[in-house]
């Protein structure tokens, strides 16, 4: 079956632009995470939704994050203004339930120029 | 401050010998641990846990050891292949029902054939 996908794979963009990155989770998963990996970094967790339930947005680093999930499908993670130190990978995962294994997309690389 | 460490960013292993890829962590509250594998362009890959109740999980080439008064768990891979050249990221939660992991910065592997 289809993993996680997500879009696109990598963007440059300048700084002070507004970037929006999608993840399509596995189909039937109902907790979807999002992650950020700088160079030389860990996987530092940004938000994590589960269901309907209100998503847990305590990783998210500033106002300038945002993140959608329309019901348990498509997640869009969204950076205002970005700025330079936002360059990394944006990892999307999603588990069959919360706390399960969680299957990694590909990732976004971003690069703020 | 980073509760998960992995303090040795990369390791070289020839085909056929023991690798031993090693992680430390600061809270006592972790009781579960999980190892992950990623390769260029791809998200990681869940790889192998193991609960504070176990001190030793293994599965086929992979043992994952668990030494809790050092807050030390370690990873082996025998016979190490060129194939699990890769990054490995050991993560760790409070417990195995929660879905907030902390992840270490990585070990990049290679192993020379």
């Amino acid at each position: 079956g289809a993993g996680v996908s997500q879009s696109p794979s990598n963007k440059v963009t300048e700084k002070g632009k507004d970037v929006e990155l999608r993840c399509d989770p596995i189909s039937g998963h109902t907790a979807l995470y999002w992650y950020r990996q700088r160079l030389g970094q860990g996987l530092e967790f940004l938000i994590y939704f589960q269901g309907n339930s209100a998503p847990d947005k305590s990783g998210l680093p500033s106002d300038r994050f945002s993140a959608e999930r329309t019901g348990e499908s498509v997640s869009t993670l969204t950076i205002q203004r970005t700025q330079q130190e936002d360059s990394a990978v944006y990892l999307c995962a999603s588990s069959l339930y919360g706390a399960g294994e969680q299957y990694f997309g590909p990732g976004t690389r971003l690069t703020v120029t | 401050d980073q509760q998960v460490k992995q303090n040795s960013p990369s390791l070289s292993v020839q085909e056929g010998r023991i690798s031993i890829l090693n992680c430390d962590y600061t809270n006592s509250m972790f009781d579960y641990f999980l190892w992950y594998k990623k390769y260029p362009a791809e998200g990681p890959t869940f790889l192998i846990s193991i609960s504070s109740i176990k001190d030793k999980n293994e599965d086929g080439r992979f043992t994952v050891f668990l030494n809790k008064s050092a807050k030390h768990l370690s990873l082996h891979i025998v016979p190490s292949q060129p194939g699990d050249s890769a990054v490995y990221f050991c993560a760790a939660s409070g417990s195995s029902g929660t879905y907030k992991y902390i992840f270490g910065t990585g070990t990049r592997l290679k192993v020379l054939a």
